[in-house]
């Protein structure tokens, strides 16, 4: 059965540091890409990055870029991202999601698959 | 970066009403564009990939179509558990996700 579980939210002074983790299982971590998505309460789903399988591209959306770092672990079937310099504005469920590709008349379409339940991460003083 | 605005924003609507909402793109994304449903309190769900691609284990009650820069989910029956959020997201560039349509109960 394929898993992901985030880990690591909470609550933050704004200005601050949060490591969001995303473990995962069920599935040959290491061949597929990752992403990460937010969604602030009341609002809609945010896309804020991208790493493929083997860390060779990264993508941010352009309200994290600078300041949210996307990694990840294949030892140890574990999706990264580091959070700095929090605002008020970055509270809302943050979840980690499966990329994997359709193909179809030799284009390959992205999809997300499966995703983690979510973890909350508030800022606030 | 590529946007995408969906519309209604949120409707009412009945059990057994045909639904359709529309996804704009500001530039052509030929058919990189996928729905997802959402319920309160959970992750979101994949329905229609590539356009009109209907995910597995999916009731066929909803469809997808579209390509370039216009594109339709269409629920052929709302049945009670429909009632829900609905997002579509473009592929093509980055991952970007649309505002989202609130499908309420009539």
């Amino acid at each position: 059965e394929v898993q992901l579980v985030e880990s690591g939210g909470g609550l933050v002074q704004p200005g601050g540091s949060l490591r969001l983790s995303c473990t995962v299982s069920g599935f040959t971590f290491s061949s597929h890409s990752m992403n990460w998505v937010r969604q602030a309460p009341g609002k809609g789903l945010e896309w804020l990055s991208y790493v493929s399988s083997d860390s060779s591209t990264i993508l941010y959306a352009d309200s994290v870029k600078g300041r949210f770092t996307i990694s990840r672990d294949n030892a140890k079937n574990s999706l990264y991202l580091q959070m700095n310099s929090l605002r008020a504005e970055d509270t809302a469920v943050y979840y980690c999601a499966r990329d994997i590709l359709y193909y179809y008349d030799s284009s390959g379409y992205p999809l997300f698959d499966y995703w983690g339940q979510g973890t909350q991460v508030t800022v606030s003083s | 970066d590529i946007q995408m605005t969906q519309s209604p924003s949120s409707l009412s609507a009945s059990v057994g009403d045909r639904v359709t909402i529309t996804c704009r793109a500001s530039q052509s994304i030929s058919r990189y564009l996928n729905w997802y449903q959402q319920k309160p309190g959970k992750a979101p769900k994949l329905l229609i990939y590539a356009a009109s691609s209907l995910q597995s284990g999916v009731p066929s009650r909803f469809s997808g179509s579209g390509s370039g820069t216009d594109f339709t989910l269409t629920i052929s029956s709302l049945q009670p558990e429909d009632f829900a959020s609905y997002y579509c997201q473009q592929t093509y560039g980055t991952r970007t996700f649309g505002q989202g349509t609130k499908v309420e109960i009539k």
